[in-house]
């Protein structure tokens, strides 16, 4: 049983198309984030929702919107992808945002994007 | 800007070498530190959560310390085999209004057998 899955695994799309990457957790935990696997191979935090509400919002281009249907899913839609949208994104999820960091997260495969 | 440095970045070590790693954070505002082993083509997988200055957790032939005061934890493998080849990234948990976790870049480690 996969804790936290992403779909799709691989994405391959053209410059100024829209496309969605989906996240669930059966974790039953209350926070999740999405990361951006730089080119440096840096992860560096996107957004982190706590119960369907929006905690962090780095500074990411607004071309980019998460949504948190329920606590148990968080898509990420870009709009008008560019090429250095390109990347590994991963989901996480943690057991609640009160934990003071104390909290481990735990990792969904990743979705390679290519923008060509 | 908060930044969390690891060294070295990647290492070669032959199996049954021990082996260690640094991970450098700031001192301030200091909440948790946590490591995760990433291996090739997988998720990152949590190893340890640290909290409190001079804190020690292991887990098999992997230990690691903390130093909140100074900024810094070392992860080590005792005896390294094949199979402890990955990427072992630390994460500090910090709290500015918001709470996060600021990854480093990780070491990758490869054990020759």
């Amino acid at each position: 049983d996969t804790a936290v899955s992403q779909t799709p695994k691989y994405l391959v799309t053209q410059m100024g198309n829209d496309k969605s990457i989906k996240c669930e957790q059966n974790l039953g935990h209350d926070t999740m984030y999405w990361y951006k696997q730089d080119s440096k191979k840096f992860l560096k935090i996107m957004f982190s929702y706590n119960n369907k509400e929006l905690i962090i919002n780095e500074t990411v281009p607004n071309r980019f919107s998460p949504k948190s249907p329920d606590k148990a899913h968080l898509n990420l839609h870009i709009n008008s992808l560019e090429l250095g949208d390109s990347a590994v994104y991963f989901c996480a999820s943690s057991p609640q945002l009160e934990g003071y960091g104390t909290d481990t997260q735990y990792f969904g495969p990743g979705t390679r994007l290519t923008v060509l | 800007i908060l930044n969390v440095e690891q060294s070295p970045q990647s290492l070669h070590v032959q199996e049954g070498d021990s082996t260690n790693f640094t991970c450098s954070f700031p001192s301030s505002n200091f909440y948790a530190l946590h490591w995760y082993r990433w291996e090739t083509a997988k998720s990152p997988e949590a190893l340890f959560v640290m909290t409190l200055n001079g804190d020690e957790k292991k887990k098999g032939r992997i230990s690691a310390t903390l130093n909140t005061k100074e900024g810094y934890s070392y992860l080590y493998i005792k005896g390294s085999q094949p199979e402890d080849s990955a990427t072992y990234l630390c994460a500090f948990g910090v709290s500015s209004g918001t709470y996060k976790y600021i990854f480093g870049t990780g070491t990758r480690l490869k054990v020759l057998a």
